[in-house]
């Protein structure tokens, strides 16, 4: 069975950081672009990140480039988000997500999500 | 502003079928698969269509996708009160650098 585990939520100040990890079981993790995908509250799914399954091709939403780092442990079957400058709009509940296929990128399974708040 | 557009608003009566539309471009649902997605209040989204038509094991054979051109459609057929949910269609953009791109989401409301 396919889990995502998200941790790594939380509240920050603005400007701060935060890293969010997924810890995955349950395929193999290596044959898989992984994404991040964020839905702040009451509103829509808004894409952050993506990345190749051996982490080469890396794709950040105009929101959050420059300011947030995708990154992956095929080894530990682990991805991450290091997100700094965090802003207000930041503030969501964010998910991990396994690609459909190991040939396609967009969002298949998705973990439970965990929450960030950036606030004062 | 979503880059794949969808209606904010759907509804049916149980039994009934009810359509959810998503329009796109050449860069993304014209060149690419489409999924479609339902979110039920206060859970995490959870695939229901893959590949424009395509059913994940375990998704009941009264929701169906299909594609045309740049526009894609889910489709449910023998409403249910269950069924009540958010709906958000979604594709990959081969503009600028890549992205996945995402629909607004529809409130389909079970009458």
């Amino acid at each position: 069975e396919v889990q995502l585990v998200e941790s790594g939520g939380g509240l920050v100040k603005p400007g701060g950081s935060l890293r969010l990890s997924c810890a995955a079981s349950g395929f193999t993790f290596s044959s898989y672009s992984m994404n991040w995908v964020r839905q702040a509250p009451g509103k829509g799914l808004e894409w952050v990140s993506s990345i190749s399954s051996s982490g080469s091709y890396i794709y950040y939403a105009d929101s959050v480039k420059g300011r947030f780092t995708i990154s992956r442990d095929n080894a530990k079957n682990s991805l991450y988000l290091q997100m700094n400058s965090l802003r207000v709009e930041d503030t969501a509940v964010y998910y991990c997500a396994r690609g459909v296929l190991t040939t396609v990128v967009t969002p298949g399974y998705w973990g439970q999500g965990t929450l960030v708040t950036v606030s004062s | 502003q979503s880059v794949l557009t969808q209606p904010p608003s759907a509804s049916g009566t149980p039994g009934q079928r009810v359509t959810i539309s998503c329009s796109g471009s050449s860069s993304n649902i014209g060149t690419n698969t489409v999924n479609w997605y339902q979110q039920l209040p206060g859970t995490a989204p959870k695939l229901l269509i893959y590949n424009n038509n395509q059913r994940p094991s375990g998704v009941p054979d009264r929701f169906s996708g299909s594609k045309s051109g740049t526009s894609a459609s889910l489709a449910i057929s023998g409403l249910q009160s269950e069924d009540e949910a958010d709906y958000y269609c979604a594709a990959w953009d081969d503009s600028l650098n890549g992205a996945v791109v995402f629909g607004g989401g529809t409130k389909l409301t079970v009458l």
